[in-house]
């Protein structure tokens, strides 16, 4: 079975200040993929970004890059410059290898600050 | 430019009572999902249909009837509503097989039961 962990309920950063979100996961499956989402207070889920298993480099979408250590089976979402819009609830997810089912974790609570 | 869309957005029930969500996206995706988020727990899978004239038991199934009615529309069904599904509902929908391609989700039905 598939497992995500996000450990920190919740995160303050300073406006422009980067912030690290936190996501371990556990499965016995060679062949997975990584997703982070975003869930602003109106409620939308908010794709942001993708991680392989087998990709060799770390994913890049504009401000957000996620530090995947696969030895360490952790999958970090590292937000740069953050934004007053920023402020959410991000989740992490893991796809089975067949490719049906995401597994989330129980999100991180952002709040940007000026 | 739709994506997925839920209705009703709101619903309050009482105990006992049936209702039944809608979903229907307009992506041609196969793979159409339901979730349940629930304060502290993150989004759990109730069932998901991997593709037209399939569905399969997510892992909060109890409870709960899903149709798919074709391969635009998904529908949850709940025959005897209990306070214990007052839930956010999220539908989601993908390309079946394509692991590196994420879920895109409804903006969710907040459903009461008293």
């Amino acid at each position: 079975a598939q497992k995500i962990t996000q450990t920190q309920p919740g995160m303050f950063v300073q406006e422009k200040e980067a912030v690290t979100l936190d996501c371990t996961y556990d499965t016995s499956d060679q062949s997975y993929g990584l997703f982070w989402y975003k869930q602003p207070s109106s409620g939308e889920m908010i794709f942001l970004i993708y991680q392989g298993s087998y990709d060799e480099q770390n994913a890049t979408e504009g401000r957000y890059s996620l530090n995947f250590q696969k030895a360490r089976k952790s999958a970090n979402l590292v937000i740069s410059a953050s934004q007053l819009g920023d402020s959410a609830m991000y989740f992490c997810a893991m796809r089975d290898p067949g490719g049906n089912k995401l597994t989330f974790g129980t999100g991180t609570q952002l709040k940007v600050e000026l | 430019n739709a994506g997925v869309t839920q209705t009703p957005k709101f619903q309050v029930l009482k105990t006992g009572q049936s209702m039944t969500l809608q979903c229907a996206q307009d992506m041609n995706h196969n793979s159409m999902y339901w979730y349940r988020q629930d304060p502290g727990m993150g989004l759990r899978l109730i069932y998901y249909s991997a593709s037209e004239g399939t569905t399969d038991k997510g892992e909060v199934p109890n409870g709960y009837n899903v149709s798919r009615l074709n391969k635009r529309e998904f529908s949850l069904r709940l025959e005897s509503a209990a306070p214990s599904q007052t839930s956010v509902y999220f539908c989601a929908s993908t390309e079946q097989g394509s692991s590196n391609q994420p879920q895109h989700f409804g903006d969710g039905t907040r459903l009461s039961i008293l």
